[in-house]
Protein backbone atom coordinates (compact mmCIF):
# COMPACT_ATOMS: atom_id res chain seq x y z
CA UNK A 1 0.00 0.00 0.00
CA UNK A 2 1.17 3.53 -0.79
CA UNK A 3 2.19 5.89 1.90
CA UNK A 4 3.69 9.50 1.64
CA UNK A 5 4.90 11.04 4.72
CA UNK A 6 6.27 14.79 4.71
CA UNK A 7 8.66 16.28 6.74
CA UNK A 8 10.44 19.51 7.41
CA UNK A 9 11.37 21.81 9.85
CA UNK A 10 8.38 23.68 11.25
CA UNK A 11 9.19 26.98 10.91
CA UNK A 12 11.68 28.68 8.64
CA UNK A 13 13.03 32.61 9.28
CA UNK A 14 12.44 34.56 6.36
CA UNK A 15 14.44 34.82 3.42
CA UNK A 16 15.77 31.62 4.24
CA UNK A 17 15.56 28.26 1.98
CA UNK A 18 12.73 25.88 3.13
CA UNK A 19 13.45 22.23 2.69
CA UNK A 20 11.02 19.51 2.41
CA UNK A 21 11.13 15.96 2.28
CA UNK A 22 8.54 13.43 1.08
CA UNK A 23 9.38 10.10 2.15
CA UNK A 24 7.82 7.18 -0.66
CA UNK A 25 6.82 3.44 1.01
CA UNK A 26 5.07 0.83 -1.13
CA UNK A 27 6.29 2.09 -4.25
CA UNK A 28 9.45 3.30 -6.11
CA UNK A 29 9.73 6.67 -7.23
CA UNK A 30 11.51 5.83 -10.30
CA UNK A 31 9.48 2.81 -11.45
CA UNK A 32 7.10 2.58 -13.69
CA UNK A 33 4.59 5.62 -15.04
CA UNK A 34 4.41 7.56 -11.36
CA UNK A 35 4.70 10.97 -11.37
CA UNK A 36 4.71 13.26 -7.90
CA UNK A 37 3.33 15.85 -6.91
CA UNK A 38 3.74 18.30 -4.10
CA UNK A 39 0.87 20.94 -2.84
CA UNK A 40 0.78 23.51 -0.41
CA UNK A 41 -2.48 25.42 1.57
CA UNK A 42 -2.19 28.25 3.51
CA UNK A 43 -4.08 28.39 6.63
CA UNK A 44 -7.76 29.33 6.03
CA UNK A 45 -7.02 29.16 1.75
CA UNK A 46 -7.31 26.76 -1.15
CA UNK A 47 -4.45 24.20 -1.95
CA UNK A 48 -2.29 25.57 -4.88
CA UNK A 49 -0.35 23.07 -6.78
CA UNK A 50 3.41 23.71 -5.93
CA UNK A 51 5.28 21.10 -8.89
CA UNK A 52 5.10 17.74 -10.34
CA UNK A 53 8.51 16.00 -10.57
CA UNK A 54 8.16 12.51 -13.16
CA UNK A 55 10.06 9.37 -13.00
CA UNK A 56 12.31 10.35 -15.63
CA UNK A 57 13.26 13.12 -13.63
CA UNK A 58 10.89 15.94 -15.64
CA UNK A 59 9.62 18.61 -14.07
CA UNK A 60 6.85 21.31 -13.95
CA UNK A 61 6.74 24.01 -11.70
CA UNK A 62 4.29 26.45 -10.67
CA UNK A 63 5.07 29.53 -12.67
CA UNK A 64 4.65 31.73 -9.37
CA UNK A 65 7.05 29.92 -7.86
CA UNK A 66 9.53 28.47 -10.42
CA UNK A 67 12.16 30.95 -9.83
CA UNK A 68 12.73 30.24 -6.65
CA UNK A 69 11.57 26.07 -6.55
CA UNK A 70 13.84 23.32 -6.83
CA UNK A 71 11.88 19.53 -6.88
CA UNK A 72 14.62 16.23 -7.13
CA UNK A 73 13.97 12.72 -6.08
CA UNK A 74 16.16 10.31 -4.39
CA UNK A 75 16.15 6.69 -5.47
CA UNK A 76 18.53 5.72 -3.19
CA UNK A 77 16.10 6.60 -0.08
CA UNK A 78 13.37 6.38 -2.16
CA UNK A 79 12.73 10.33 -1.29
CA UNK A 80 11.26 13.25 -2.94
CA UNK A 81 12.37 16.53 -2.12
CA UNK A 82 11.12 20.22 -1.97
CA UNK A 83 13.61 23.55 -1.84
CA UNK A 84 12.09 26.89 -1.96
CA UNK A 85 14.11 29.74 -1.32
CA UNK A 86 13.25 33.49 -0.35
CA UNK A 87 10.47 32.59 1.84
CA UNK A 88 8.30 34.67 2.73
CA UNK A 89 5.49 34.43 4.95
CA UNK A 90 3.17 34.33 1.87
CA UNK A 91 4.90 30.77 2.03
CA UNK A 92 3.17 29.97 5.17
CA UNK A 93 1.06 26.68 4.73
CA UNK A 94 0.37 22.81 4.91
CA UNK A 95 3.17 21.12 2.51
CA UNK A 96 1.55 17.92 0.81
CA UNK A 97 3.59 15.18 -1.13
CA UNK A 98 0.79 13.61 -3.47
CA UNK A 99 1.10 10.89 -6.15
CA UNK A 100 -1.81 11.21 -9.32
CA UNK A 101 -3.92 8.45 -10.17
CA UNK A 102 -2.27 6.68 -13.30
CA UNK A 103 -5.67 7.49 -15.08
CA UNK A 104 -5.11 11.07 -14.98
CA UNK A 105 -1.61 12.71 -14.22
CA UNK A 106 -3.16 15.77 -12.51
CA UNK A 107 -5.67 14.39 -10.52
CA UNK A 108 -3.97 13.50 -7.00
CA UNK A 109 -5.06 10.32 -5.35
CA UNK A 110 -2.87 9.22 -2.77
CA UNK A 111 -1.69 12.33 -0.38
CA UNK A 112 0.44 12.59 2.88
CA UNK A 113 -0.47 13.74 5.31
CA UNK A 114 1.02 17.44 5.08
CA UNK A 115 3.22 18.77 7.20
CA UNK A 116 3.41 22.84 8.53
CA UNK A 117 5.54 25.27 8.10
CA UNK A 118 5.40 28.50 9.53
CA UNK A 119 8.19 31.30 7.79
CA UNK A 120 8.51 34.31 10.47
CA UNK A 121 11.16 35.38 12.84
CA UNK B 1 -3.64 32.81 -8.77
CA UNK B 2 -7.01 31.13 -9.16
CA UNK B 3 -8.54 31.14 -12.40
CA UNK B 4 -11.17 28.47 -11.57
CA UNK B 5 -14.39 30.32 -9.88
CA UNK B 6 -16.57 28.25 -7.75
CA UNK B 7 -19.22 29.96 -5.41
CA UNK B 8 -18.32 30.02 -1.52
CA UNK B 9 -21.45 28.17 -0.36
CA UNK B 10 -23.72 25.42 -0.75
CA UNK B 11 -26.27 24.10 1.85
CA UNK B 12 -28.99 21.39 1.86
CA UNK B 13 -30.90 18.99 3.89
CA UNK B 14 -30.57 15.28 4.09
CA UNK B 15 -31.77 13.72 1.10
CA UNK B 16 -31.27 16.54 -0.98
CA UNK B 17 -29.31 17.02 -4.22
CA UNK B 18 -26.61 19.59 -4.39
CA UNK B 19 -24.22 21.03 -7.31
CA UNK B 20 -21.39 22.76 -7.13
CA UNK B 21 -20.24 25.09 -10.43
CA UNK B 22 -16.67 25.45 -11.30
CA UNK B 23 -16.15 28.14 -14.36
CA UNK B 24 -12.97 28.50 -16.11
CA UNK B 25 -12.00 29.69 -19.35
CA UNK B 26 -10.87 28.19 -22.08
CA UNK B 27 -7.41 27.18 -21.56
CA UNK B 28 -8.15 25.12 -18.54
CA UNK B 29 -11.71 23.52 -18.65
CA UNK B 30 -12.19 24.43 -22.06
CA UNK B 31 -9.28 22.32 -23.09
CA UNK B 32 -8.64 19.62 -20.42
CA UNK B 33 -10.60 17.67 -17.82
CA UNK B 34 -11.71 18.71 -14.60
CA UNK B 35 -10.93 17.02 -11.20
CA UNK B 36 -12.93 17.39 -7.87
CA UNK B 37 -11.67 16.91 -4.64
CA UNK B 38 -13.46 16.86 -1.09
CA UNK B 39 -11.81 18.53 2.14
CA UNK B 40 -12.59 17.94 5.94
CA UNK B 41 -11.94 19.86 8.36
CA UNK B 42 -7.91 19.35 9.17
CA UNK B 43 -7.21 16.39 6.26
CA UNK B 44 -5.53 16.06 3.50
CA UNK B 45 -8.16 16.41 -0.28
CA UNK B 46 -9.29 13.27 -1.11
CA UNK B 47 -10.11 12.42 -4.63
CA UNK B 48 -13.76 12.07 -5.84
CA UNK B 49 -13.94 12.63 -9.49
CA UNK B 50 -10.70 12.48 -12.28
CA UNK B 51 -10.86 13.30 -15.60
CA UNK B 52 -14.25 15.42 -15.75
CA UNK B 53 -16.47 11.87 -14.63
CA UNK B 54 -14.95 9.46 -13.13
CA UNK B 55 -14.77 8.31 -9.50
CA UNK B 56 -12.00 6.15 -8.05
CA UNK B 57 -12.58 3.27 -6.58
CA UNK B 58 -14.33 3.49 -3.22
CA UNK B 59 -16.26 6.90 -3.94
CA UNK B 60 -20.20 6.55 -3.58
CA UNK B 61 -21.97 6.74 -7.04
CA UNK B 62 -23.93 9.99 -5.00
CA UNK B 63 -20.92 12.02 -6.20
CA UNK B 64 -21.15 12.93 -9.96
CA UNK B 65 -19.42 15.61 -12.27
CA UNK B 66 -19.86 17.09 -15.79
CA UNK B 67 -17.92 19.18 -17.76
CA UNK B 68 -19.27 21.72 -20.78
CA UNK B 69 -17.35 24.19 -22.51
CA UNK B 70 -15.43 25.97 -19.81
CA UNK B 71 -17.61 24.91 -17.39
CA UNK B 72 -18.09 22.09 -15.10
CA UNK B 73 -19.96 20.71 -12.29
CA UNK B 74 -20.03 18.69 -9.19
CA UNK B 75 -23.66 16.83 -7.75
CA UNK B 76 -23.95 15.25 -4.96
CA UNK B 77 -27.04 13.56 -4.28
CA UNK B 78 -29.11 12.10 -1.63
CA UNK B 79 -26.98 14.36 0.72
CA UNK B 80 -25.34 13.34 4.02
CA UNK B 81 -24.10 14.92 7.41
CA UNK B 82 -21.04 13.56 6.30
CA UNK B 83 -20.82 15.05 2.94
CA UNK B 84 -20.38 18.20 5.04
CA UNK B 85 -16.99 19.55 3.48
CA UNK B 86 -14.98 21.80 1.32
CA UNK B 87 -15.13 20.94 -2.39
CA UNK B 88 -12.10 21.97 -4.97
CA UNK B 89 -12.35 21.49 -8.88
CA UNK B 90 -8.87 21.73 -10.29
CA UNK B 91 -7.62 21.12 -13.92
CA UNK B 92 -4.90 21.95 -15.68
CA UNK B 93 -3.94 25.50 -17.81
CA UNK B 94 -2.32 25.71 -20.57
CA UNK B 95 -0.81 29.22 -20.07
CA UNK B 96 2.50 30.19 -18.44
CA UNK B 97 4.10 26.76 -19.96
CA UNK B 98 1.21 25.17 -18.37
CA UNK B 99 0.34 24.61 -14.72
CA UNK B 100 -2.00 23.13 -12.13
CA UNK B 101 -5.04 24.98 -10.95
CA UNK B 102 -7.37 24.84 -7.91
CA UNK B 103 -10.75 26.29 -7.87
CA UNK B 104 -11.42 28.98 -5.07
CA UNK B 105 -13.34 26.23 -3.07
CA UNK B 106 -17.21 25.75 -2.02
CA UNK B 107 -17.89 25.35 1.38
CA UNK B 108 -20.67 22.46 1.74
CA UNK B 109 -22.95 22.75 4.51
CA UNK B 110 -25.92 19.79 5.78
CA UNK B 111 -28.77 21.94 7.31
Amino acid sequence: QLQLQESGPGLVMPSETLSLTCSVSGASIYRGSFSWGWIRQPPGKGPEWIGTIYYSGKTYYNPSLKSRLILSGDTSKNQLSLKLTSVTAADTAVYYCARPTLMAADAFDVWGQGTMVIVSS
Amino acid sequence: QSVLTQPPSASGTPGQRVTISCSGGSSNIGSHTVNWYQQLPGTAPKLLIYSSNQRPSGVPDRFSASKSGTSASLAISGLQSEDEADYYCAAWDDSLNGFCVFGTGTKVTVL
